[in-house]
């Protein structure tokens, strides 16, 4: 059974604290992708991988960096959290086809 | 303008409705795929479109790459519907996908 997870679900930080957010793959998959999803706004691409320490920045990286040292494996990392960086985060794979999706993140930043 | 355009942004419909979704593209894209979004926040996979029309129950889907655009039509639409349905088409570099804003489809009863 192909499957996207995601830890933690939810999470609730204070401006200036550091966040990690997982996501693994049992598909083998290549290729991974971290997006916010805002109100109104759809999916943002903040980051791609294409593989194991070969990341490249999307339409929104600024405030992010990522960390992929395993192909089954790849984090988001907020160093100083911003109060607009409260959304949804969605991490996905590909094969090079159809994208799989994880289940999101709600990361609230007071 | 917009590399993917989703319309219309919000929609009704009573039950055992038909209807349709469409995305327009400003370049030629290689592929699209149409989600829907549920209640619970996941995206759920309805179509992987390359080229030509899928089909898989009450919802139908086609790619007209030259054309530059994608649809979706729900047939006899049910409660269950209801949702946020996002097209993403993929360019010429077929791994960077980029996500219409998506249209809010309400069910009536």
């Amino acid at each position: 059974d192909m499957k996207v997870t995601q830890m933690p679900r939810y999470l609730i930080k204070r401006m200036g604290e550091n966040v990690l957010l997982e996501c693994g793959q049992d598909m083998s998959h290549e290729t991974m992708y971290w997006y916010r999803q805002d109100p109104g706004l759809g999916l943002q691409l903040i980051y791609i991988s294409y593989d194991v320490d070969s990341n490249s920045e999307g339409d929104i990286p600024k405030g992010y960096r990522v960390s992929r040292k395993k192909r089954e494996h790849f984090s988001l990392i907020l160093d100083s959290a911003k109060t607009n960086q409260t959304s949804v985060y969605f991490c996905a794979s590909s094969s090079g086809v159809e994208q799989y999706f994880g289940p999101g993140t709600r990361l609230t930043v007071l | 303008g917009m590399p993917v355009e989703q319309n219309p942004p919000a929609l009704s419909l009573y039950e055992g409705a038909d209807s349709g979704l469409r995305c327009n593209f400003s370049t030629t894209m290689k592929s699209v795929q149409w989600f829907q979004q549920n209640h619970r926040g996941r995206l759920i996979t309805l179509f992987y479109l390359a080229q030509g029309t899928k089909e898989n129950g009450r919802l139908k889907s086609t790619f007209n790459s030259k054309e530059r655009y994608s649809t979706l039509h729900i047939k006899d639409a049910q409660l269950e519907d209801s949702g946020t349905y996002f097209c993403a088409a993929a360019d010429t570099n077929a791994y960077k996908v980029i996500f219409g804003k998506g249209t809010h489809l309400h069910v009536l009863p």
